[in-house]
């Protein structure tokens, strides 16, 4: 069964850090670009940040740029986000998400067809 | 930054009813344009990929059309299970969301 597994979200202080986690399964995870989307507390989805497969590239939206990072181990299946000087508009929930591609003219087309269950980032004195 | 917008915001609807959602985008995106479908507590699940092409194991009642800034999903028949928020999605350049369509019941 393909899977994803978020996990690391929790209550931290505004400035703070954490570190969330995906674990992949199912699939063979080296061969798709992988995205984070976050979802504040009854508002829209928001794409958070995109890695090439093998982490040569790297996107972000503008709003956490300079503060998150996101990698991954092929190795162990796993995607990454490192999410330092956290602010109170960071919470929310936290999905990671496959990204599955087809050729197209001039881009391939991208969209994100698996997801995982997402975990809660608080951000809050 | 490519900017979407979805109308209307939300809309109520009766089972069996046809329904259409709109998507624009700021700039052409050619046919970089996805549909998701949210139910509360849910992840997104995707419909519609490259504007008009059904993902694995949606139902046919779902269609996607358009191309350049202005995108349509339709349900053709609306089910109970469809009760549900829709967004679209651009993959022109990064990933952008649009702010989302309620679809409840009348």
């Amino acid at each position: 069964e393909v899977q994803l597994v978020e996990s690391g979200g929790g209550l931290v202080q505004p400035g703070g850090s954490l570190r969330l986690s995906c674990a992949a399964s199912g699939f063979t995870f080296s061969s798709y670009w992988m995205s984070w989307v976050r979802q504040a507390p009854g508002k829209g989805l928001e794409w958070v940040a995109n890695i090439k497969q093998d982490g040569s590239e790297k996107y972000y939206v503008d709003s956490v740029k300079g503060r998150f990072t996101i990698s991954r181990d092929n190795a162990k299946n796993s995607l990454y986000l490192q999410m330092n000087s956290l602010r109170a508009e960071d919470t929310a929930v936290y999905y990671c998400a496959r990204v599955r591609s087809a050729a197209g003219t001039p881009y391939y087309y991208y969209a994100m067809d698996v997801w995982g269950q997402g975990t809660t980032v608080t951000v809050s004195s | 930054d490519i900017q979407m917008t979805q109308s209307p915001s939300s809309l109520s609807a009766s089972v069996g009813d046809r329904v259409t959602i709109t998507c624009r985008a700021s700039q052409s995106i050619s046919s970089y344009l996805n549909w998701y479908q949210q139910k509360p507590g849910k992840a997104p699940k995707l419909l519609i990929y490259a504007a008009s092409s059904l993902q694995s194991g949606v139902p046919s009642r779902f269609s996607g059309s358009g191309s350049g800034t202005d995108f349509t999903l339709t349900i053709s028949s609306l089910q109970p299970e469809d009760f549900a928020t829709y967004y679209c999605q651009q993959s022109y350049r990064a990933f952008t969301f649009g702010p989302g369509t309620k679809v409840d019941i009348k």
